[in-house]
């Protein structure tokens, strides 16, 4: 297993373009996270999974904004329409659902809109 | 609403000088206090989760405690490869999963 993966590690695009990223996790853990950083901040949270089920989305994930874990394993985050403010880094993290386990990051996706 | 505070933004340290970060937070219903360290255009590599007060917990030159208000993360004897940002987040309440992290604290160490 080599932890948590995410495609493509950089993405340019043009304003008012759509993007798509996906995340695998690590194949045992129940749980998916999608977080958006931005330079000199720390990581926000958008939305996890517990294997199909999308259980909480943050006020920041607006209608622009759709994810999917369609089958419980990989996800995939959607921006419709881009705007320059969505350039960040979108990082995914998974980990058991039960009992007290870490989160584990993937390396992110740099998402750059000009 | 529940708040991450970390300090200082930026520590500038000479190898071998030891340190401490401090995170403090106000939240309602603690549930899990975490520690990530992350280089430049990486994710977050998990370090240490710590549950109630008077916790610690080690590893390597790193040495993690927390009280009711804050956590500090030690650093004793630093070396270069040490030289990173270092996150703080806490899962609170309990009708939620989400962590709520700090801004960090930018540490670099001279040799």
């Amino acid at each position: 297993d080599t932890g948590v993966s995410q495609d493509p590690r950089h993405k340019i695009t043009k304003r008012g373009q759509n993007v798509t990223f996906r995340c695998d996790p690590i194949s045992e853990h129940n749980r998916l996270y999608w977080y958006r950083q931005t330079l000199g901040q720390g990581p926000e949270f958008l939305t996890y999974f517990q294997n199909e089920a999308q259980l909480e989305k943050s006020r920041l994930l607006s209608d622009r904004f759709s994810a999917e874990r369609p089958k419980g394993s990989f996800s995939t985050l959607e921006i419709q329409r881009t705007e320059q403010g969505d350039s960040a880094m979108y990082l995914c993290a998974s980990r058991h659902g039960t009992g007290h386990y870490g989160y584990t990051f993937g390396s992110g996706t740099r998402l750059t809109v000009v | 609403e529940d708040q991450v505070t970390q300090s200082p933004e930026a520590l500038r340290l000479q190898e071998g000088e030891s340190s401490s970060l401090n995170c403090s937070y106000t939240v309602s219903g603690l549930r899990g206090l975490f520690w990530y360290r992350q280089d430049p255009g990486k994710g977050p590599e998990f370090l240490f989760t710590l549950y109630s007060a008077g916790e610690e917990k080690e590893k390597e030159r790193l040495k993690a405690t927390l009280t009711k208000k804050e956590s500090f993360l030690h650093i004793t004897a630093p070396k270069p490869e040490d030289s990173a940002t270092y996150l703080c987040a806490v899962q609170a309440g309990y009708n939620t999963d989400k962590l709520i992290f700090g801004t960090g604290t930018r540490l670099q160490v001279f040799p």
